[in-house]
């Protein structure tokens, strides 16, 4: 049963530091996305990748957060410097094709304090 | 104006009744509609698909209405094992990537 895996499911981290979350999404998958929930603002897509190319990063803060997806198999995402705000889960999915059919992956729940 | 907007409930129930709620859009051109399900601290998963004819799977019945704009799900002899957050899904019209979600519909079902 093909998954996407997260790592690390959670993590606390203090103001200021980088914080790395990284996502391995199901084997043959082409399109990959990143989204935020909190509870206040719900699930928000921050990016999204097709073919390991960037295509939509609007949903980012472009001055502290980056993906990229170094080859097939592993999509990041880091945060530098991190801010009590980020505190949320993250979700990493993946899809083949039609994109209402996401795979999420268990995602990671950030605290930074 | 939200996209896409839910009554986040929660709507309690007992086994065996029924359930129903509704989401809204605000894109009218709006093409593609799917409710995901979420339990509790545990990502989304796909539920359905909603199909401008409406679509049963099971206990399960999503409906489109696209004159007034909204979405229903409703849920026949309700089990435990129903109880989750429902998640509303819009994709608008030409970014068939990007999935618009509801803030969600919690619903318990109690023994």
């Amino acid at each position: 049963d093909a998954r996407v895996t997260q790592t690390p499911r959670d993590k606390v981290t203090e103001m200021g530091q980088e914080v790395t979350m990284r996502c391995q999404p199901i084997l043959g998958h082409n399109t990959v996305f990143w989204y935020r929930q909190t509870m206040m603002q719900g699930l928000e897509l921050l990016a999204y990748f097709r073919n390991r190319a960037p295509l939509d990063d609007s949903g980012m803060p472009k001055d502290r957060f980056s993906a990229e997806m170094p080859d097939a198999t592993l999509a990041t995402l880091k945060i530098q410097p991190s801010e009590p705000r980020d505190s949320a889960v993250y979700f990493c999915a993946s899809g083949l094709g039609r994109s209402e059919t996401q795979y999420f992956g268990p995602g990671t729940r950030l605290l930074v304090l | 104006r939200k996209e896409v907007e839910q009554d986040p409930g929660p709507f309690n129930v007992p086994e065996g009744a029924t359930v129903a709620f509704n989401c809204t859009y605000s894109n009218s051109a709006s093409q593609s509609f799917f409710w995901y399900r979420q339990d509790c601290r545990k990502e989304p998963k796909l539920l359905m698909s909603v199909y401008s004819s409406g679509n049963e799977d099971g206990r399960f019945t999503a409906q489109l209405n696209r004159a007034s704009q909204y979405i229903s799900l409703l849920i026949r002899d309700s089990k435990l094992s129903d109880s989750a957050t429902y998640l509303c899904v819009v994709i608008p019209p030409l970014v068939d990537y990007k999935l618009s979600f509801g803030a969600g519909t919690t619903v318990t079902v109690r023994a």
